[in-house]
């Protein structure tokens, strides 16, 4: 069974930093590609960085762009987003994900950030 | 970037009716190697969403078939062939063919 377990979110002031990750299980993690999707309370799904199983090849959303980190460490199956210059607009539930079939399609349960002074 | 826009943002429909809900794309999702990543996903409330249908009609594992997807180019459906309680949510079209990946606002299904 594939899972994914989000952690690392929390409070953090604006400007601040975090660091998440994505632990995952049940399957050859080294073999796909993963992404960070995130949801801002009440609002819809947004995607935020993907990286490559194959090259490590990294893509972001401009919003992110320059301030958020994706990397992986395929021995320990575990998938990080480090992120700077966090702003109000950064405040949601980021979830990884796994691709199959070309894109995103196990889903974590999630971990909430909280930007707020 | 692509902007996907869905139709209609909010169904309600009877237990047991069909229901449609239509996804369009601002430009061709076509890719280079000639697939179409067009997804759609399923999120109930207070959970994580779920991938129905990827590459326009291509049911994920354990997807009921009564979930389809459909259209080419910038037009996509996906229809449910008979709404059972345990499809009130919210579903999303998503494309992956170009970057960035964008969704759809989101439609809310809801029973009558």
């Amino acid at each position: 069974e594939v899972r994914l377990l989000e952690s690392g979110g929390g409070l953090v002031q604006p400007g601040g930093s975090l660091r998440l990750s994505c632990a995952a299980s049940g399957f050859t993690f080294s073999s796909y590609a993963m992404s960070w999707v995130r949801q801002a309370p009440g609002k819809g799904l947004a995607w935020v960085s993907s990286i490559s199983g194959i090259d490590g090849g990294t893509y972001y959303a401009d919003s992110v762009k320059g301030r958020f980190t994706i990397s992986r460490d395929n021995s320990r199956n575990t998938l990080f987003l480090q992120m700077n210059s966090l702003s109000v607009e950064d405040a949601a539930v980021y979830y990884c994900a796994r691709h199959l079939y070309g894109d995103v399609e196990a889903w974590g349960q999630g971990t909430l950030v909280t930007v707020s002074s | 970037d692509v902007v996907m826009t869905q139709s209609p943002l909010s169904l309600p429909v009877t237990l047991g009716q069909p229901a449609s809900i239509s996804c369009r794309s601002s430009q061709s999702l076509v890719y280079s190697d000639g697939n179409t990543y067009l997804n759609w996903f399923q999120q109930r409330p207070g959970q994580s969403p779920r991938r129905l249908i990827y590459k326009v009609s291509n049911r994920d594992s354990g997807v009921p078939d009564r979930f389809s997807g459909s259209g080419s180019g910038t037009d996509f459906t996906l229809k449910i062939s008979r709404v059972e309680a345990e499809d009130v949510g919210v579903y999303y079209c998503m494309q992956g063919t170009h970057l960035p990946r964008t969704f759809g606002q989101g439609t809310k299904v809801e029973i009558k």
